[in-house]
């Protein structure tokens, strides 16, 4: 089973609004963190946003906020007022706790985001 | 401030070749990874470390050789590359913790022909 599952290869918003992006994740861990990463054309990859399993709150970053909901295991990225800057590919990962072999950071496949004028 | 700097930038071989990517960074950071990257297929893990003399296999290591002989420094090897290998090429580096995140560098291109 995939750890990291991105169920929207493309997604479309008009400049201005709001848009949700998809991310459910697989683990038998209770202690893990989740991370959001932009990769623009340019290529480079960026992170936006990280919430921990045990973090009490929805993280939040500028016009990033992260909608955690433990029990559907699933952590979807929130962009408010979308630029046209924000146009990318857009990445959920998760680490799980740092013991045995649970050290790396698994990706999801991504989520092509094209914001419209 | 540097970060991780991966080098060299883009490099094309013929099947067959060999050849090493390297990776640093100046952060002082105990993890580092090597990633491929393929359309569809998000970023996949091929080796990381947790520790200067350390590696293991990620999840797609056949192919590929990987050491740690200094902190600041991941090497990536192909000993006979194939076509199946052109990809890009991210390495990365992290503190340990599952709240660290990781700090990338800007990608090798690599093709093999």
């Amino acid at each position: 089973a995939q750890k990291i599952t991105q169920t929207q290869p493309g997604m479309f918003v008009q400049e201005k609004e709001a848009v949700t992006l998809d991310c459910t994740y697989d683990t038998s861990d209770q202690s893990y963190g989740l991370f959001w990463y932009k990769q623009p054309s340019s290529g480079e990859m960026i992170f936006l946003i990280y919430q921990g399993s045990y973090d009490e709150q929805n993280a939040t970053e500028g016009r990033y906020s992260l909608n955690f909901q433990k029990a559907r295991k699933s952590a979807n990225l929130v962009i408010s007022a979308s630029q046209l800057g924000d146009s990318a590919m857009y990445f959920c990962a998760m680490r799980e706790s740092p013991s045995g072999s649970a050290r790396q950071l698994t990706f999801g496949s991504g989520t092509q985001l094209t914001v419209l004028p | 401030n540097a970060g991780v700097t991966q080098t060299p930038k883009f490099r094309v071989l013929k099947t067959g070749q060999s050849m090493t990517l390297l990776c640093a960074q100046d952060m002082n950071h105990e993890y580092m990874y090597w990633y491929r990257q393929d359309p569809g297929m998000g970023l996949r893990l091929i080796h990381y470390s947790v520790g200067e003399g350390t590696t293991a296999k990620g999840e797609v290591p056949d192919g590929y050789n990987v050491s740690r002989l200094k902190k600041q420094n991941f090497l990536l090897g192909l000993e006979s590359a194939a076509p199946s290998q052109t990809s890009v090429y991210f390495c990365a580096s992290s503190y340990s913790g599952h709240r660290e995140k990781l700090f990338f560098g800007s990608g090798t291109q690599l093709s093999v022909l």
